[in-house]
């Protein structure tokens, strides 16, 4: 057990629609990072942010936004559902402090678009 | 460029038999940090070893070694005494600076032969 927590773990929906995926990092990790891994694209990295501040972005959609909020909990939101968002979206988090500090990944969010 | 480059898609190896997985990297960075990762086939990431671009000495945990040389950019990781279980695939993964998104090769899948 990582101590990362995804929820929910699969998710079904349709083109077009919007869903949240939640991710509580582990106790006292302040950074938390999104990952989408699809079949074409791999693992790819989405977004960062560190004690509720964004801070750093990649190949992430204007369609997917997200936030940090005082608890540290993160939420990504997908909006505009298309066929090709379908993949796995993991959260990671890591303590602050030096460089040899792993990334902790949850159990990733399965999402499926119908 | 890719940043991490794993040649082997795939590999077979006999259980109880040690096997390398190869990972290149490029970075113009002094301060680096490499890690690997297991995928199993139940989704979920799972951190096994990490090799600072300080460290003099090769990272050790259990039956998992990294065979780090810096001069040719490259971090292997070795498993000793395969098992059944190490059936995965298995991600080398690269982290520039501190507390920055992590970038990672294509993978290799593993498969353990009884």
């Amino acid at each position: 057990d990582s101590g990362v927590t995804q929820t929910p773990k699969h998710l079904i929906t349709a083109t077009g629609q919007r869903v949240t995926l939640r991710c509580s990092p582990r106790s006292g990790d302040l950074s938390v990072y999104w990952y989408q891994q699809s079949l074409d694209q791999g693992l790819q990295f989405l977004i960062q942010y560190y004690n509720g501040e964004e801070r750093a972005k990649g190949n992430i959609l204007e369609r997917f936004s997200a936030q940090q909020f005082p608890d540290l909990h993160s939420e990504l939101n997908l909006s505009s559902l298309e066929l090709g968002d379908s993949a796995l979206y993991f959260c990671a988090s890591s303590a602050q402090g030096t460089s040899n500090q792993p990334q902790h990944f949850g159990d990733g969010t399965r999402l499926s678009i119908l | 460029a890719q940043k991490i480059t794993q040649t082997q898609p795939g590999m077979f190896v006999q259980e109880k038999e040690a096997v390398t997985l190869d990972c290149t990297y490029d970075t113009s960075d002094q301060s680096y940090g490499l890690f690997w990762y297991k995928q199993p086939s139940s989704g979920e990431m799972i951190f096994l070893i990490y090799q600072g671009s300080y460290d003099e000495q090769n990272a050790t945990e259990g039956r998992y070694s990294l065979n780090f040389q810096k001069a040719r950019k490259s971090a292997n990781l070795v498993i000793s005494a395969s098992q059944l279980g190490d059936s995965a695939m298995y991600f080398c993964a690269m982290r520039e600076g501190y507390r920055t998104p992590l970038v990672f090769g294509k993978g290799t899948r593993l498969s353990v032969i009884a």
